[in-house]
């Protein structure tokens, strides 16, 4: 069975850095890509960017590039998404999601999501 | 880069049909494929309808896509609705270098 396990909910202040993880299991991690989306409290779902992890080829969202990097370790089927200085608006739900190709086709598997609040 | 305009919401009853629209802002949406996901309040999106009129395994056949390149839309269509189809539904497509959501449509069945 396909599955994405993510981390869990994080509580950060503005300024904090943070790392949060997408874990896939039952398929062959290194052939699909995972993408991640965001979605902020009562808003639609939004783009970031998405990485294969078999080499670590990277696209973003120019609505995210230089906020946000995403990077995988192969080794242990995880692909991660951080911030080095949090802000207020970071505050949402981040999905991570699984795709056979980097913009073309569907995400086919979803993680539960992981809820970041950024507030002092 | 282009945008992907859906109405914010749609009611219908119980045992009739909705559809939703998904309008392109820019360029051909018979250009690229547009999918289709559900996502229900406090659950991770899921896929209803891939590659503009594909099903995944599982979803009924009461779910249906299409595409109009006369008015440069695509359209989700639910045919006898249920209460459990209420939900938010997101189409989605792509060009070169980056895929695009649409805003949304949440669903209510009264």
């Amino acid at each position: 069975e396909v599955q994405l396990v993510q981390s869990g909910a994080e509580m950060k202040e503005p300024g904090e850095s943070l790392k949060i993880s997408c874990k896939g299991s039952g398929h062959s991690f290194t052939t699909y890509w995972i993408g991640w989306v965001r979605q902020m409290p009562g808003k639609g779902l939004e783009w970031m960017g998405i990485i294969y992890p078999g080499d670590s080829d990277t696209k973003y969202s120019p609505s995210f590039q230089g906020q946000v990097t995403i990077s995988a370790d192969k080794s242990i089927n995880t692909a991660y998404l951080q911030w080095s200085s949090l802000k207020a608006s970071d505050t949402a739900m981040y999905y991570c999601a699984r795709s056979e190709m980097a913009t073309m086709g569907y995400f086919d598997y979803w993680g539960q999501g992981t809820l970041v609040t950024v507030s002092s | 880069n282009f945008m992907l305009t859906q109405p914010h919401s749609v009611s219908e009853s119980p045992g009739k049909t909705a559809t939703i629209s998904c309008t392109r802002s820019n360029g051909s949406i018979a250009s690229s494929y547009v999918q289709w996901y559900q996502q229900r309040p406090g659950s991770s999106p899921t896929t209803v309808i891939y590659e503009d009129n594909q099903r995944p395994s599982g979803v009924p056949d009461r779910f249906s896509g299409s595409i109009d390149s006369s008015s440069n839309s695509a359209s989700l269509t639910i045919s006898g609705l249920k209460t459990e189809d209420e939900a938010d539904y997101y189409c989605q497509s792509y060009d070169s270098t980056t895929r695009v959501f649409g805003g949304g449509t949440k669903l209510t069945v009264l």
